[in-house]
């Protein structure tokens, strides 16, 4: 079984205030890494999907960077807002299998 | 459009009853996956299917679990004598995935089903 590890567990935030959060996951057999956003009651949804070191992506205020060498990916969210709180996922791809962290539940406080 | 919808939304069964849920993805897609998520747990991956290739069932815990998909589109995961530890969410999702593609293209995920057993 792949470890993949997501720090921290849980965070909360002032509305403005910028915050990241880790992903780290095996350095070998790697295909992609995805991150997802799950909000309560809702189904994930995709944020981005990265498949090569050293690539960054941005949607809005949420960005994120890939380091396969070193096995981690961090998730930059600049300003929360309150719509931001949910629990986001981190999936490592490889081959037919993903394997998901536990999360980092974000809780943004107005 | 319709996206990747998931029945029962909640199935509450009693110990050593079996149980199926169903899985309708977003048309066109080509992938389909099976997931759980159990209290405190992340979602473990049970069963990937793409197109008409035989799955991979190396994630399904136990022989009690057994997963279908019908004319490459809807899926049954099927759950033979339930026990307590199958208490979880079963989430399903969909994607795009070329015949000589990867996990390259985002998942979309169904509401769930949450199955508790007594």
């Amino acid at each position: 079984i792949l470890n993949v590890e997501q720090s921290p567990q849980s965070l909360h935030v002032q509305e403005g205030d910028s915050t990241n959060f880790t992903c780290s996951f095996p350095s070998s057999n790697f295909y992609a890494l995805h991150w997802y956003r799950w909000e309560t009651a809702k189904s994930p949804e995709a944020l981005f999907v990265m498949t090569l070191n050293g690539d960054e992506k941005k949607k809005g205020r949420i960005s994120a960077t890939l380091n396969t060498k070193e096995g981690y990916s961090y998730l930059y969210i600049k300003g929360s807002q309150p719509e931001d709180s949910a629990t986001y996922l981190c999936a490592f791809a490889t081959g037919n299998q993903f394997y998901f962290g536990t999360g980092t539940s974000l809780t943004v406080i107005p | 459009g319709a996206g990747v919808s998931q029945s029962p939304s909640n199935k509450v069964t009693e110990k050593g009853k079996d149980v199926e849920l169903r899985c309708d993805p977003i048309s066109g897609h080509t992938a389909l996956y099976w997931y759980r998520q159990s209290l405190g747990q992340g979602l473990e991956f049970l069963i990937y299917f793409q197109g008409n290739s035989a799955p991979d069932k190396s994630g399904l815990p136990s022989d009690r679990f057994s997963a279908e998909r019908t004319g490459g589109s809807v899926s049954t995961l099927t759950i033979q004598r339930t026990q307590q530890e199958d208490s979880a969410v079963y989430l399903c999702a969909s994607s795009f995935r070329g015949l000589a593609g990867g996990p390259y293209n985002e998942q979309f995920f169904g509401p769930g089903t949450r199955l508790t057993v007594l």
